[in-house]
């Protein structure tokens, strides 16, 4: 089945600093991979959506300069939290699609990211 | 502007009874999907449910779809312990770019 791998799984840091986090489909290739974030007993908030080799599609009320979005190949997307301050700590999931819009999406397993 | 709500929000379940998880959204949608989600773990696909009318069952857990009520449940028959989870519906739309909406979960717990 279609594998979606995302790293680091769970990352602390200090406030200032800069996170990437990759996602990658490992046995299929994805023109479109989405960033998602969910905050403790929450749904799943779409953040945006990562289109290969063009600028991704930002949500209503997510910062695009805070969250730099990659989609530099069919495999590979990354979401880079720049400049983290406490209330960015979240868990952030990425999906990937199969070429054909008609799949269904592939979850990763999920970053942990907490930032002090 | 898509809206998918579940209901309950929680629910405690006795093992061995019966349960239904409903998913209400507010427009035409291509697909709908379950989801099962443990603490601190990713999403766990669990349906994908196409057309209206559609049931698809999984051990205990049954899905099925009614699009012209814009309804999806999800049936827990005789709940165990292990079915302890957080479960999603989530509705994908093409002309939104196929993007999913989430509904908001509900958090389910099995007592013995």
């Amino acid at each position: 089945g279609a594998v979606v791998s995302q790293h680091p799984s769970w990352v602390i840091c200090k406030s200032g600093t800069s996170v990437k986090i990759e996602c990658r489909s490992l046995d299929f290739q994805a023109t479109t991979m989405f960033w998602y974030r969910q905050f403790p007993k929450k749904s799943l908030m779409l953040m945006a959506t990562s289109n290969e080799g063009s600028k991704a599609t930002y949500e209503q009320g997510v910062e695009k300069d805070k969250f730099l979005i990659n989609h530099a190949s069919l495999t590979l997307s990354t979401l880079t939290v720049t400049s983290a301050h406490p209330e960015d700590s979240s868990f952030y999931i990425c999906s990937a699609r199969p070429g054909n819009s008609n799949q269904p999406q592939h979850f990763g397993d999920g970053t942990r990211l907490s930032i002090l | 502007e898509l809206k998918v709500e579940q209901n309950p929000l929680f629910l405690s379940m006795q093992e061995g009874k019966n349960y239904t998880i409903y998913c209400n959204y507010s427009t035409t949608s291509d697909r709908l999907y379950w989801y099962r989600q443990d603490p601190g773990k990713s999403l766990e696909s669990l349906f994908v449910l196409l057309s209206n009318g559609a049931v698809k069952q999984e051990g205990r857990l049954m899905a099925s779809l009614d699009t012209k009520a814009r309804l999806s449940t999800l049936h827990i028959t005789a709940a165990v312990h292990d079915l302890s989870a957080t479960y999603f519906c989530a509705v994908d739309v093409k002309a939104a770019g196929n993007k999913l909406t989430f509904g908001g979960g509900t958090r389910v717990l099995v007592k013995p």
